[in-house]
């Protein structure tokens, strides 16, 4: 029979391009937003954090953008490498609790 | 640090077999997670603990699903019985306060795969 799950967004990128993954989130409540980087047979793994007070957070070859009126969040990539390729989710955390809400993931495959 | 430790790292068992994963968070993390990964429904949040106490296990899908945290240092979750439907990574995942940033923020173990044939 047919089989049925997620359908996980794909991107492929060159090596050496820069990479940018997006992401919806549903709650205008949520303060604190992260991303996460999940190699396959690995668990989830911390990439970068931003709070809803800012719009632009970099850390290493890696920039998250939000921008809280369209409610979006994207991360960018640059000069992606063979070892970026994984499955990145965002997660968004309401200021009303602990509670991590995580989005559907992106596959990301870099092309050597 | 280790970071967050499970085991088994994989169980094959067959189905109406108790299952039992074990997981070992972050010293000093005081809220603890038990996730649930499929390719149907993605990452789902079964339990959360704070300071031991279960704080919310409205994921929990029924009553064949039990979790404890005796400890500060441990935590179990059971299934009894298995049946095929919860094939699926578990993962357990530690935090401190939601409110510090950066990698203390959510930190996941490698994951128990569970197939219940």
């Amino acid at each position: 029979g047919e089989s049925v799950g997620l359908h996980l967004p794909t991107l492929s990128v060159q090596e050496g391009d820069n990479s940018i993954i997006n992401c919806a989130y549903s709650n205008s409540a949520s303060d604190y937003f992260i991303w996460y980087k999940q190699e396959s047979g690995k668990g989830p793994q911390f990439i970068i954090d931003i709070r809803s007070n800012m719009d632009k957070r970099q850390g290493q070859r890696v920039t998250v953008l939000l921008n809280k009126t369209v409610k979006h969040l994207s991360l960018q990539i640059a000069a992606t490498q063979p070892g970026d390729s994984a499955v990145y989710f965002c997660a968004e955390i309401p200021n009303t609790g602990n509670q991590f809400y995580f989005g559907t993931g992106t596959s990301l495959t870099v092309i050597p | 640090d280790a970071g967050v430790i499970q085991s088994p790292r994989h169980e094959v068992t067959e189905m109406g077999q108790e299952v039992t994963l074990r997981c070992k968070p972050i010293s000093g993390h005081d809220y603890l997670f038990w996730y649930r990964q499929t390719m149907m429904r993605g990452l789902e949040l079964l339990i959360y603990f704070n300071n031991n106490v279960p704080i919310d296990d409205s994921g929990m899908p029924e009553d064949r699903f039990s979790a404890k945290m005796p400890n500060a240092s441990f935590s179990t979750l059971k299934i009894q019985p298995s049946e095929p439907r919860d094939s699926a990574v578990y993962f357990c995942a530690s935090s401190s306060p939601y409110l510090a940033s950066g990698a203390n923020v959510l930190t996941f173990g490698a994951g128990s795969r569970l197939t219940v044939l």
